[in-house]
């Protein structure tokens, strides 16, 4: 079956040490997101990209970095200079980028990232 | 501004009682998409339901139904006889231009669903 795998499913870390979190998808979408989710709170786009080589940045992208070398894999960096890494992060897919505003996205079941 | 509002954080019901849980939105564009996803305590957003600005038809499917009132800015969500498996936190959201002319989803806070046996 087709999805989206992320892992870890829970990871902590120690202050000031960068961290990346898998993304996976078989789903030949082009289109894959990272969102963070806190407490009390809708999901937060951290960063986009809409084909392979290209991404950009969302409402909260200070703090991370990504790379899309494959169509498949969408890693997120948490870095040392993200303030208040502690949250549920979320990667998710759709098709198409252009297409996007109205493709329900596929969600992966999202890493807890506990930085102490 | 484009934003979507679910005032009810948390709702606590009995097992076969009915349930709504509503969604208000604002949004600078004339075309648009709304969808309702559920999340589940295993962390993963499952998509329920989507509807776009043109199509203010109701919809039911089984025990879950949507309220579309574009008039009001309103996408409500209602279970009928809700069921323990229903709890679960709901989000509405609401499609976006973007700056570069992309979309995205802009995401409510959730509302959280207790159904009590």
């Amino acid at each position: 079956d087709g999805g989206i795998t992320q892992s870890p499913k829970y990871l902590f870390r120690k202050e000031g040490q960068n961290v990346t979190l898998s993304c996976e998808q078989n789903l030949n979408h082009d289109a894959m997101y990272w969102y963070r989710q806190d407490p009390g709170q809708g999901l937060r786009l951290i960063y986009y990209s809409q084909i392979v080589n290209d991404f950009q940045k969302g409402d909260i992208a200070e703090g991370y970095s990504v790379s899309r070398e494959k169509k498949e894999s969408f890693p997120l960096t948490v870095t040392s200079a993200q303030k208040n890494p502690t949250a549920f992060y979320l990667c998710a897919s759709t098709p198409t980028g252009a297409s996007s505003y109205n493709s329900p996205l596929h969600f992966g079941n999202g890493t807890r990232l506990t930085v102490t | 501004a484009q934003k979507v509002t679910q005032a009810q954080t948390e709702i606590s019901v009995v097992e076969k009682e009915d349930v709504t849980l509503d969604c208000v939105y604002e949004t600078r564009d004339t075309t648009y998409y709304l969808f309702w996803y559920k999340q589940p305590p295993s962390g993963e957003l499952v998509f329920l339901i989507r509807r776009n600005s043109f199509d203010e038809q109701n919809e039911i499917s089984g025990r879950y139904s949507w309220n579309f009132q574009k008039s009001t800015s309103s996408f409500n969500f209602t279970i009928t006889a809700s069921q323990v498996v229903d709890s679960a936190v709901y989000f509405c959201a609401l499609s976006a231009t973007w700056m570069d002319s992309s979309y995205k989803l802009i995401f409510g806070s959730g509302t959280r669903l207790l159904v009590r046996p």
